[in-house]
């Protein structure tokens, strides 16, 4: 049974285009993220949503954008797709309660922009 | 505001040998500090995490960690590498209220075991 599942695993498209990324986690976590993770393996922190707050970070583009049907889903769409999006982004949830509750990590989103 | 910085991108060691993988941070409020590992083409795996309580941590598959204030540092060891244990590894500090309580990654450490 996947704690945190992410869908597509591989995702290619046009500069230009508009996709969405799924993710679903089954933990009953009251907070998501997303993070992106670039061709040198560094991760960003991109996103953190539970239903009372949305954190931003600050060097996001407002092309991204977290939407949450539930408590259990937190979608990234992006808007207008460009080279420079190309990388593997990562869905996580936690209990936000107790800053010692770690995170649980999707498999991954890689996505190729041509 | 936090940070965490790895010591060496890759570390090579033999089959066998003891493996120190290292994290130094940087926080303005006590830290929460994980290592997490990175199998290739998967998603990250918690290892271990310090939370205040005893400073000597023991996670999975061998690993632990001893956090010194001191030090400003949480390095990851393991006293007998296995082929098994080549992957990228990555130390995370999390404050524990306000903004600081986003999850800072390092910048990842290859580990690569040699036969």
């Amino acid at each position: 049974d996947t704690a945190v599942s992410q869908t597509p695993k591989y995702l290619v498209t046009q500069m230009g285009n508009d996709k969405s990324i799924k993710c679903e986690q089954n933990l009953g976590h009251d907070t998501m993220y997303w993070y992106k993770q670039d061709s040198k393996k560094f991760l960003k922190i991109m996103f953190s949503y539970n239903n009372k707050e949305l954190i931003i970070n600050e060097t996001v583009p407002n092309r991204f954008s977290p939407k949450s049907p539930d408590k259990a889903h937190l979608n990234l769409h992006i808007n207008s797709l460009e080279l420079g999006d190309s990388a593997v982004y990562f869905c996580a949830s936690s209990q936000v309660r107790g800053a010692g509750n770690e995170q649980f990590f999707g498999p991954g989103t890689r996505l190729t922009v041509l | 505001a936090q940070s965490v910085t790895q010591l060496g991108s890759h570390v090579s060691v033999s089959e066998g040998a003891l493996v120190l993988l290292r994290c130094n941070y940087s926080s303005s409020v006590p830290p929460y500090l994980f290592w997490y590992v990175q199998y290739p083409n998967q998603g990250l795996q918690l290892l271990l995490k310090y939370t205040s309580a005893a400073t000597l941590v023991k996670g999975i598959n061998g690993f632990e960690a001893e956090f010194k204030k001191s030090e400003t540092s949480f390095h990851l060891t393991k006293p007998s590498a296995h082929m098994s244990d080549a992957a990228e590894y990555f130390c995370a500090v999390r404050g524990a209220s306000g903004s600081a309580r986003q999850l800072t990654f390092g910048s990842g450490t290859q580990l690569t075991v040699l036969p």
